[in-house]
């Protein structure tokens, strides 16, 4: 079946521009997460949805960052006046119910900001 | 100190040899635990879950020490393609998983 796609690929922006990616988790998974990845580094949380309680946002580094998940499905992760420091790959992986300790992911958007 | 730690190598081992790699934890109360695989430029996905008895799939070998509060991984008669970067990752008392840096791992010819 179809895994968790994201898109864009690869994006490249100028510093103080707004990006919006996006996630489409596997069908039927509840619980959505966003990661965002610097070269060479572990992944870094930064917000969890699980059906229709409301999203633990902790890990969100800013107030530029906020992301929604429409109808418990495809999620949109926004990142406003982009900075240099936000340029990372942003990984968003998906659970099921039954097992949420095992994370499905995407093949994740490369974010240059110039 | 970093939740959870690992040496992030490279560890250059010659093919058909034994690897071994540790990660440690700083939550005592972490309850479950997970080694995941990254190869270059693709998306990290679960090699094995580590129970409280270790666990053994295949060559991939899985050790829990919760005194000590690590966590390894064995991987016997090392193939080519096992090269990639191997990633510990702990479940804290929430429903978090902390994921370490990495380790990675090249397997020469």
């Amino acid at each position: 079946g179809a895994g968790v796609s994201q898109s864009p690929s690869n994006k490249v922006t100028e510093k103080g521009k707004d990006v919006e990616l996006r996630c489409d988790p596997i069908s039927g998974h509840t619980a959505l997460y966003w990661y965002r990845q610097s070269l060479g580094q572990g992944l870094e949380f930064l917000i969890y949805f699980q059906g229709n309680s409301a999203p633990d946002k902790s890990g969100l580094p800013s107030d530029r960052f906020s992301a929604e998940r429409t109808g418990g499905s495809v999620s949109t992760l926004t990142i406003q006046r982009t900075q240099q420091e936000d340029s990372a790959v942003y990984l968003c992986a998906s659970s099921w119910k039954r097992d949420p300790d095992t994370q499905y992911f995407g093949p994740g958007t490369r974010l240059t900001v110039l | 100190r970093k939740e959870v730690e690992q040496d992030p190598g490279p560890f250059n081992v010659p093919e058909g040899a034994t690897v071994a790699f540790n990660c440690t934890y700083s939550n005592s109360a972490s309850q479950s635990f997970f080694w995941y695989r990254q190869d270059c430029r693709k998306e990290p996905k679960l090699l094995m879950s580590v129970y409280s008895s270790g666990n053994e799939d295949g060559r991939f070998t899985a050790q829990l020490n919760r005194a000590s509060q690590y966590i390894s991984l064995l991987i016997r008669d090392s193939k080519l393609s096992d090269s990639a970067t191997y990633l510990c990752v702990v479940k804290g008392s929430n429903y978090q998983l902390i994921w370490g840096a990495g380790t990675k791992l090249i397997i020469k010819p």
